[in-house]
């Protein structure tokens, strides 16, 4: 497995304003991707964060409203851009370990008034 | 039609009850199977992956059905701290390695 961290772990934002989360593993990764998960909801992947390249995002996701950093192996970061309250979520990133299991982060709970 | 279709319950079972969570997924072409379990305000955790061939990791067993496309976990004994949301999860072989995820079943086990 990983140990994951992730930071902030919760913010009350401004609708508005923008709010980068970091997350860390104490591992090199090759994959680790950003998830996003709605109260009440389950999982939905925002991007796959790739290292060295530009993040690959899924439909509905863009990248002026969620910027990623993949500066190296084991960081990333996850920007939530002119954040309005429906942006109000849990963030989590994951990282793959072996072939097809992920470990998550402990997530990062945005509030957005 | 959602690409990973769960039951969402909630599940009420008195301890040591048997319980079994049944997942569908829509492409016939998925990968890798999973059950995460995740408890409220945490992150999910994996609690196994399900092989074609079935498998046993204590009092839970998985099997996959691939011909019907159709994924089980069974939970022998409940425990109080079996009561969370278990969560069916899929990749898909298209190259992309991220995971699909179910909406999730919730199990609360009473005493």
């Amino acid at each position: 497995s990983a140990v994951i961290s992730q930071k902030p772990s919760r913010d009350i934002c401004q609708r508005g304003t923008s709010l980068t989360i970091q997350c860390q593993v104490d591992s090199q990764v090759t994959m680790m991707f950003w998830y996003r998960q709605q109260p009440g909801q389950s999982l939905t992947l925002i991007a796959t964060a790739n290292q060295g390249s530009e993040a690959t995002y899924e439909s509905g996701f863009v990248i002026d409203k969620f910027p990623i950093s993949r500066p190296n192996l084991t960081f990333s970061t996850l920007t939530v851009s002119n954040m309005s309250p429906e942006d109000s979520s849990i963030y989590l990133c994951s990282v793959e370990v072996d072939s097809g299991t992920q470990y998550f982060g402990p997530g990062t709970r945005l509030l957005v008034l | 039609r959602k690409e990973v279709e769960q039951d969402p319950g909630p599940f009420n079972v008195p301890e040591g009850a048997t319980v079994a969570f049944n997942c569908t997924y829509s492409n016939s072409a998925s990968q890798s199977f999973f059950w995460y379990r995740q408890d409220c305000r945490k992150e999910p955790k994996l609690l196994m992956s399900v092989y074609s061939s079935g498998n046993e990791d204590g009092r839970f067993t998985a099997q996959l059905n691939r011909a019907s496309q159709y994924i089980s976990l069974l939970i022998r004994d409940s425990k109080l701290s079996d009561s969370a949301t278990y969560l069916c999860v899929v990749t898909f072989n298209t190259g992309r390695r991220a995971l699909t995820f179910g909406s999730g079943t919730r199990l609360q086990v009473q005493p």
